[in-house]
């Protein structure tokens, strides 16, 4: 089964605010967690990553929040803009894997 | 820097027919991945090659679906039959760095993808 996944399919703020949206996973194993971002028509691309031992990083805009106790993440945007809609994946890897597994989306629409 | 390449964007075809899609790497990147992206869920990792070797392809349907990556660079998906359930977007990416510690690892760049329609 999936091992990680996001609370809410949907998501809607409105220009200015700060977005949350939150992942939940299952594997303690993870050593990595991953935000991707994917707008109509395209692939998934890249945010911002955080290792299984730390708690928070942040990037331009965005924050990502550890959790281990609750095995939840979360990704912060600040001052969301229009151009922030899309649907936002939370993703997973073990080194020895290589590869990253992707929970279903949320679809963040930010009202003008 | 080009991005990945991905052909045909769109394919439509009828169940029991065949269909290869084409993925063209970013220049360097040693790793690459099919992955299935049916609507409204994440994508799901078919297969994933490391040079020209399989890394992993265990979640591949092989009595329908292969993959290649002959010289380590572009790679062909291929689907004979297909099903209606394979309806979904095909996406490639690669990577420069795989199974490794290092954050870079995780930076998988991704095409567009090749939506395909199973009538």
């Amino acid at each position: 089964g999936e091992s990680v996944g996001l609370h809410l399919p949907t998501l809607s703020v409105q220009e200015g605010d700060n977005s949350i949206i939150n992942c939940a996973y299952s594997n303690s194993a993870s050593d990595y967690f991953i935000w991707y971002k994917q707008e109509s028509g395209k692939g998934p691309q890249f945010i911002i990553d955080i290792r299984s031992n730390m708690d928070k990083r942040q990037g331009q805009r965005v924050t990502v929040l550890l959790n281990k106790t609750v095995k939840h993440l979360s990704l912060q945007i600040a001052a969301t803009q229009p151009g922030d809609s899309a649907v936002y994946f939370c993703a997973e890897r073990r080194i020895n894997a290589g590869k990253s597994t992707f929970g279903d989306g949320t679809t963040l629409t930010v009202k003008p | 820097e080009a991005g990945v390449a991905q052909s045909p964007r769109y394919k439509i075809i009828e169940k029991r027919q065949s269909v290869a899609f084409w993925c063209n790497p970013i220049s360097g990147h040693a790793t690459l991945y099919w992955y299935q992206q049916i609507l409204g869920q994440g994508p799901k990792l078919l297969i994933q090659f490391q040079n020209n070797g399989v890394v992993d392809d265990s979640q591949l349907p092989k009595d329908r679906f292969s993959a290649e990556r002959l010289k380590g660079v572009d790679s062909t998906l291929k689907i004979q039959p297909a099903k209606l359930e394979d309806s979904a977007v095909y996406l490639c990416a690669s990577s420069s760095i795989s199974g490794t510690a290092l954050s870079g690892a995780n930076v998988l760049t991704f095409g567009a993808g090749s939506r395909l329609t199973v009538l």
